[in-house]
């Protein structure tokens, strides 16, 4: 299983929502990660967590709250959202010491 | 500062011709290189990487150089196929940090059949 993978494809949600979004890899990887895209930027660095701990928060609003349950299964809790928060948001995965990260599919997420 | 450059926002090939895109760094601690591909609404797909120790490092298809007095890599395609036409991101990594990656702003590849 070379694969990661990100539930759900698409979010649609109001400011004052609270929705989770999930992302799993069964690849053994102790380093996962999640990004912020908007069109036609490169993907923005959000949080980092390694061997389960979050290492690295890139002084991302409190809004947004991450958590990583097990080894396999990072989330991405959201509260409050502004409309400037809809983009694509990306988890990404990466195996010990090497530095290729291997990216899911994505959520679209909107909010209204 | 944008520590990583791709000063080529576009670029359109013919198919079967060769694809050269470029990026430029500035920061002397990066010693690893990697090169993504991404369609729209999809997430970047790792194409091919190459560490400061080398100056080549090829796949396939695929080659990617670097030029590290010039602090310069370049990522060749060919031949070039309509099912290349994506967005490519240069990114920048160093030894010991947690795994970030520091991206360029990306080419917009278009291959015409």
């Amino acid at each position: 299983d070379t694969e990661v993978t990100q539930t759900p494809k698409h979010l649609v949600m109001g400011m004052t929502n609270k929705k989770s979004l999930k992302c799993e890899q069964h690849m053994g990887h102790r380093a996962m990660y999640w990004y912020k895209q908007k069109a036609k930027k490169p993907p923005e660095l959000m949080f980092v967590y390694s061997y389960e701990k979050l290492s690295i928060n890139e002084s991302v609003p409190s809004r947004f709250s991450p958590e990583c349950p097990n080894s396999s299964l990072l989330n991405l809790h959201l509260h409050a959202l502004q409309p400037e928060d809809s983009a694509l948001y990306l988890c990404a995965s990466r195996v010990g010491p090497s530095h290729e990260q291997f990216f899911g599919p994505g959520t679209r997420l909107t909010v209204l | 500062d944008q520590q990583v450059k791709q000063n080529s926002p576009s670029l359109s090939v013919q198919e079967g011709r060769i694809s050269i895109l470029n990026c430029d760094y500035t920061n002397s601690m990066f010693d690893y290189f990697l090169w993504y591909k991404k369609y729209p609404a999809e997430g970047p797909t790792f194409l091919i990487s190459i560490s400061s120790i080398k100056d080549k490092n090829e796949d396939g298809r695929f080659t990617v150089f670097l030029n590290k007095s010039a602090k310069h890599l370049s990522l060749h395609i060919v031949p070039s196929q309509p099912g290349d036409s994506a967005v490519y991101f240069c990114a920048a990594s160093w030894t010991g940090n947690t795994g970030k990656l520091i991206f360029g702003q990306g080419t917009t590849l278009q291959v015409k059949p």
